[in-house]
């Protein structure tokens, strides 16, 4: 069964602190992995997408990377802006095309 | 450009009465999928439409749910006789491509007394 896993649940971080959110993922035949960010209230807000292992994508002060088995975020000198909550999702290689989500990991940064 | 769009944005119903939820996804945009995030739950995937056709709606939870879209666009999620477990913020999505990245409205807030 296709499974994603986030870790950890919950992180605060000071302003400045760089760090790293990890998603585990087991799919058979991945098409593709996914970050969105989603601050309360709000949709998710798509981020980045990863399709083979060995690849990379940033944006500002993050970047997503990818093995087989796992992503990491990594968060560089974030602000206090950077506050939500992270998803990942991983698409697998039916004819769904369906995102199965992890429970993501909630960032607060405090200043 | 715009968004998806999503309507209403909260709705609170009566268990046992019949709700209906509509989505809006950016023009052009072929392929589009409805969602469902409970307290504490990841998205949970209910139903996928490939212009009017929907090819998977393994996701929906029970026959109280069904959902359609017209003209390939619009799409409404209708939820028959209510139940109190219903309650979640349902999400509609919609992507170019079916293998691209899905854009997410903002939700629509359901609660069920």
């Amino acid at each position: 069964e296709d499974q994603v896993t986030q870790s950890p649940e919950a992180l605060r971080l000071q302003e400045g602190e760089s760090s790293s959110l990890n998603c585990s993922y087991t799919v058979s035949g991945l098409r593709g992995l996914f970050w969105y960010r989603q601050d309360p209230g709000k949709g998710p807000e798509f981020l980045f997408t990863l399709y083979s292992a060995g690849e990379e994508k940033e944006k500002e002060r993050l970047k997503a990377t990818l093995t087989k088995k796992e992503s990491f975020l990594h968060i560089t000198a974030p602000k206090p802006e950077d506050s939500a909550t992270y998803l990942c999702a991983v698409q697998d290689g039916g004819a769904t095309n369906k995102l199965i989500f992890g429970t993501g990991t909630l960032l607060a940064v405090q200043p | 450009g715009a968004g998806v769009s999503q309507s209403p944005s909260n709705k609170v119903t009566e268990k046992g009465k019949d709700v209906e939820l509509r989505c809006d996804p950016i023009s052009g945009h072929t392929a589009l999928y409805w969602y469902r995030q409970s307290l504490g739950q990841g998205l949970e995937f209910l139903i996928y439409f490939q212009g009017n056709s929907a090819p998977d709606k393994s996701g929906l939870p029970s026959d109280r749910f069904s959902a359609e879209r017209t003209g390939g666009s619009v799409s409404t999620l209708t939820i028959q006789r209510t139940q109190q477990e219903d309650s979640a913020v349902y999400l509609c999505a919609s992507s170019l491509n079916p293998s691209y990245e899905q854009y997410f409205g903002p939700g629509t807030r359901l609660t069920v007394t």
